[in-house]
């Protein structure tokens, strides 16, 4: 079955630092991956996708991340973080062999604080 | 703006009475989902629908039912609230099926529950 782990609950960085978030992946099948935002009291916001076409996905904000197979990572990125980026991040992957039918299973999430 | 509307959007109840969350989309997709979101715990699928009357159980389905008569509305039943119930509950839906489908959910503003 599908899993996807977060490494880290929390991470603080300064405003105009680089942003990094970890996401490991495991899945039989190739998967689709995304990563989430969540402010407070919303709902969640897709960042960004990937899907089996480039490695290296933009998404809005600013963001980016890359797949990669090998490490079955697909980590988010942001080269220099604004203080509208604190929010709480969610990866997940498609739950294609699992029987449900379009599901994601989701992280635990990261809840991202900026500093000023 | 998915056009998924949520409702109530916050509910303060006593154990052992029915709630009944609601989740209503505008644009008549198939796939329906109900998530509830914890700390520590990410988002946990509850139950999905596949179309009209053709719903199915997730990971966290015990203590809840789903109903769906009509495309646009996806209903989650409490049969008799508990205090382990109290959660912020997301609906989402998939659009497109197919080649049209890429994956992503699309999520609504959320219902906080509190089970007193």
């Amino acid at each position: 079955a599908q899993s996807v782990t977060q490494l880290g609950s929390h991470v603080s960085v300064s405003e105009g630092a680089l942003v990094l978030l970890r996401c490991n992946y495991s899945s039989s099948v190739p998967p689709y991956l995304f990563w989430y935002v969540q402010y407070p009291n919303q709902g969640l916001q897709l960042l960004l996708k990937y899907t089996s076409a480039a490695t290296l996905v933009k998404g809005i904000n600013g963001f980016e991340a890359e797949f990669k197979k090998s490490e079955t990572s697909f980590h988010l990125t942001k080269p220099s973080a604004h203080m509208s980026d604190a929010a709480e991040y969610f990866c997940a992957v498609s739950d294609e062999g699992g029987g449900s039918q379009g599901n994601l299973i989701f992280g635990k999430g990261t809840k991202l604080s900026v500093k000023p | 703006d998915a056009g998924i509307t949520q409702s109530p959007r916050h509910k303060v109840t006593e154990t052992g009475t029915p709630v009944t969350l609601r989740c209503h989309q505008t644009e008549n997709h198939r796939y329906m989902y109900w998530y509830r979101q914890d700390p520590g715990h990410g988002l946990r699928l509850i139950h999905y629908s596949y179309g009209v009357k053709d719903t199915d159980k997730g990971e966290v389905s015990d203590g809840y039912s789903v109903s769906r008569s009509k495309t646009e509305d996806f209903l989650l039943t409490l049969e008799s609230a508990t205090s382990s119930q109290t959660s912020v509950y997301f609906c989402a839906i998939r659009k497109g099926q197919g080649r049209t489908n890429t994956g992503e959910l699309f999520f609504g503003e959320g219902s906080r529950l509190t089970v007193l």
